[in-house]
């Protein structure tokens, strides 16, 4: 079975720049997650969703970080413009239904803003 | 709201010596708690979970929790140690049925087996 796919692994981009961040859930999945893991710190939600409705996106910056799930497959999030401590990785993971069910995580991408 | 501290952030032991790897949990309803997993150059995975029934709870490499509500913990465990347990672990709290059970991770605990 397939894992949890995130593209890129690493991007490094200017402040003010924009940048966008790909995953595809394991398929089958219904639920997908977003999270943003800052440099010492746990993983912190930033959006989920169930197929392709949000679910929680309370702690989504919403004036810099949108986030799509078309379909209900796929999941773009993108940063614009990118901040400084916008710099963390950006995991993606996806579960077959709520969250008392195993969360698979992505190998994340690791975003460095200058 | 429900949050959670990992109170340490490295912990290393010998190896074959057992551990222990403190988390508390902060909620006024009740909660699911689970224990992820991430060894080197590797992403997250769930290494065990409690959700209800037998308040100790076993993964398949020999570790165990035990949720224990009165002092609001989740403590992970294992009696002998070996090199690959070598990873960072991160312990979850979820609030059951607030009708959306979204997972807060504590700042996670990074252990380092010493040959």
């Amino acid at each position: 079975e397939a894992g949890v796919a995130q593209s890129p692994r690493y991007k490094i981009i200017e402040k003010r720049q924009s940048v966008a961040f790909w995953c595809n859930p394991i398929s089958g999945h219904a639920t997908l997650y977003w999270y943003q893991q800052i440099l010492g710190q746990g993983p912190k939600l930033l959006i989920q969703f169930q197929n392709n409705g949000v679910v929680d996106d309370s702690q989504l910056p919403k004036d810099r970080f949108s986030a799509e799930r078309l379909k209900g497959v796929d999941s773009t999030l993108k940063i614009q413009p990118a901040k400084l401590e916008d710099s963390a990785v950006y995991l993606c993971a996806s579960s077959l239904r709520q969250n008392t069910d195993t969360q698979y995580f992505g190998p994340g991408t690791r975003l460095t803003v200058l | 709201a429900q949050s959670v501290t990992q109170l340490d952030s490295q912990v290393p032991v010998f190896e074959e010596a057992p551990v222990e790897l403190r988390c508390n949990y902060s909620s006024s309803v009740s909660v699911y708690l689970f224990w992820y997993v991430q060894y080197p150059n590797q992403g997250l995975q769930l290494l065990l979970k409690y959700l209800s029934g037998s308040t100790l709870v076993e993964s398949i490499n020999g570790f165990e929790a035990e949720f224990n509500k009165s002092q609001t913990s989740f403590h992970l465990r294992k009696p002998s140690v070996h090199i690959s347990d070598t990873a960072e672990y991160f312990c979850a709290v979820s609030e059951g049925n607030s009708g959306n059970e979204k997972l807060t991770f504590g700042t996670g605990t990074r252990l380092t087996i010493i040959p």
